[in-house]
């Protein structure tokens, strides 16, 4: 099976847009988290989609949010960007709680 | 933040030496899971130990729970060059859905 994919790879943005990542679960897994890892802070859990409900949610601002699709396609947003959402954006997908994750190559976000 | 501590934070060895890396939590768990990061990239997961277990083994590595003392460690017999990575643990907490809880990780690096 093809593994997670992450689109795009990388992405360099100005501070006050917006930003959207895109993730591809393998075939078969109704569940997807996403992270954000940063030197600082580690790997913070931002949420979880599973059949295209949230299930889960981490102790971030509502200017991150996302959304699963029918085929388990998801994507994050980000709104009104600021330096210290500079991280590595990891994806992942698993074929349900608690099962291990499966995660992409991430999405580096640098704003600049 | 984060619910494990990893200890040691770095640690370098030789090749064919075991590496021994410990993880603690604070709360009781579902299970919990290694990973493995080469150079910022994706996590690649190595292992999952259920809460009602003590010890398991995937080639060469062994992992260990102790719930009572809240804590774990992984193992890594007979080291080689391309174990040289970060090394993760992570917990998933009773009826949490998809949320991976990780700590710091343990830097590893194994000299040929």
């Amino acid at each position: 099976k093809a593994g997670v994919t992450q689109t795009p790879r990388y992405l360099i943005k100005t501070r006050g847009q917006q930003v959207t990542l895109s993730c591809s679960p393998i075939s078969g897994h109704r569940s997807v988290s996403w992270y954000q890892q940063t030197p600082g802070q580690g790997l913070q859990f931002l949420f979880e989609y599973f059949s295209e409900t949230q299930r889960n949610k981490g102790n971030f601002p509502g200017r991150f949010s996302g959304r699963q699709f029918s085929n388990s396609r998801s994507e994050m947003n980000v709104s009104t960007l600021e330096l210290g959402d500079s991280a590595l954006y990891l994806c992942a997908s698993s074929p349900d709680r608690p099962y291990e994750q499966y995660f992409g190559p991430g999405t580096r976000l640098t704003v600049t | 933040s984060q619910q494990g501590e990893e200890d040691p934070q770095a640690l370098s060895i030789q090749e064919g030496e075991n590496a021994t890396m410990n993880c603690s939590y604070k709360t009781s768990i579902n299970n919990l899971q290694w990973y493995r990061q080469n150079s910022g990239r994706g996590l690649v997961h190595l292992i999952l130990i259920r809460s009602n277990e003590r010890e398991k083994h995937s080639g060469r590595l062994r992992v260990t729970l102790d719930t009572s003392k809240k804590s774990s460690s992984l193992l890594i017999t007979a080291s080689r060059a391309a174990d040289t990575a970060s090394y993760f643990c992570a917990t998933v907490l009773i009826a949490s859905y998809g949320k991976l809880t990780f700590g710091q990780g343990t830097i590893l690096t194994v000299h040929p």
